[in-house]
């Protein structure tokens, strides 16, 4: 399977645990997004990559979420410190540069917060 | 800031054609896409407009009025495997801004 993967596909933690999420986009992909979801509303804007650079966050996204892509491969996005609002499906998305309105996305992670 | 407005819910019959519309507000424009999500599956690139007219794909057209701040995308010769949700989105700089989504049910 040559798409884009995420790991884990579900999560249930307890409110005040930190999670973490991996993304292994399309190999020739350099760009790389994270968009959170929920039920009923489209795909938010979390933050994106340029190869290993992090080149915008949403000013939405609180300091307990992090994401890196320390090689330009895979990414990882961390939460810290999960609260219930936090529930939601986490989704990854990779596209060329200069193509960046096909975006090609992954299963998603579902994560849940008790 | 960025704001997208779609109809939140359309149904149509089996080989209909149905039109969504999507009306924006963005303080920079690159173009707008249009995505499809099956219930319980990932979004799936549809089309593409970054200039005013109409692109063709298949059944799917989609539609851009820059003046207007406003596209659409139009299905033709509906399918059942059509029922999805649709959903419009603006590319103000490098990233995404979607739409709240459009829930297209096909009836028999």
């Amino acid at each position: 399977d040559t798409g884009v993967s995420q790991d884990p596909r579900h999560k249930i933690t307890k409110r005040g645990q930190n999670v973490t999420f991996r993304c292994d986009p399309i190999s020739e992909h350099n760009r790389l997004y994270w968009y959170r979801q929920t039920l009923g509303q489209g795909p938010e804007f979390l933050t994106y990559f340029q190869n290993e650079a992090q080149l915008e966050k949403s000013r939405l996204l609180s300091d307990r979420f992090s994401a890196e892509r320390p090689k330009g491969s895979f990414s990882t996005l961390e939460i810290q410190r999960t609260e219930q609002g936090d529930s939601a499906m986490y989704l990854c998305a990779s596209s060329l540069t200069g193509d960046d309105n096909e975006q090609f996305f992954g299963p998603g992670t579902r994560l849940t917060v008790l | 800031g960025q704001s997208l407005e779609q109809p939140s819910e359309v149904t149509a019959v089996e080989g209909a054609i149905v039109q969504i519309n999507c009306t924006y507000q963005t303080s920079g424009f690159y173009g707008l896409s249009w995505y499809q999500q099956h219930d319980g599956g990932a979004p799936t690139f549809l089309s593409y407009n970054g200039l005013d007219g109409l692109e063709e794909t298949g059944r799917f057209s989609s539609f851009l009025s820059r003046s207007d701040s406003y596209g659409y995308l139009l299905l033709q010769e509906l399918q059942m495997k059509d029922s999805a949700s649709y959903f419009c989105a603006v590319s103000p700089l490098e990233d995404m801004r979607f739409g709240a989504g459009t829930r297209l049910t096909v009836k028999p």
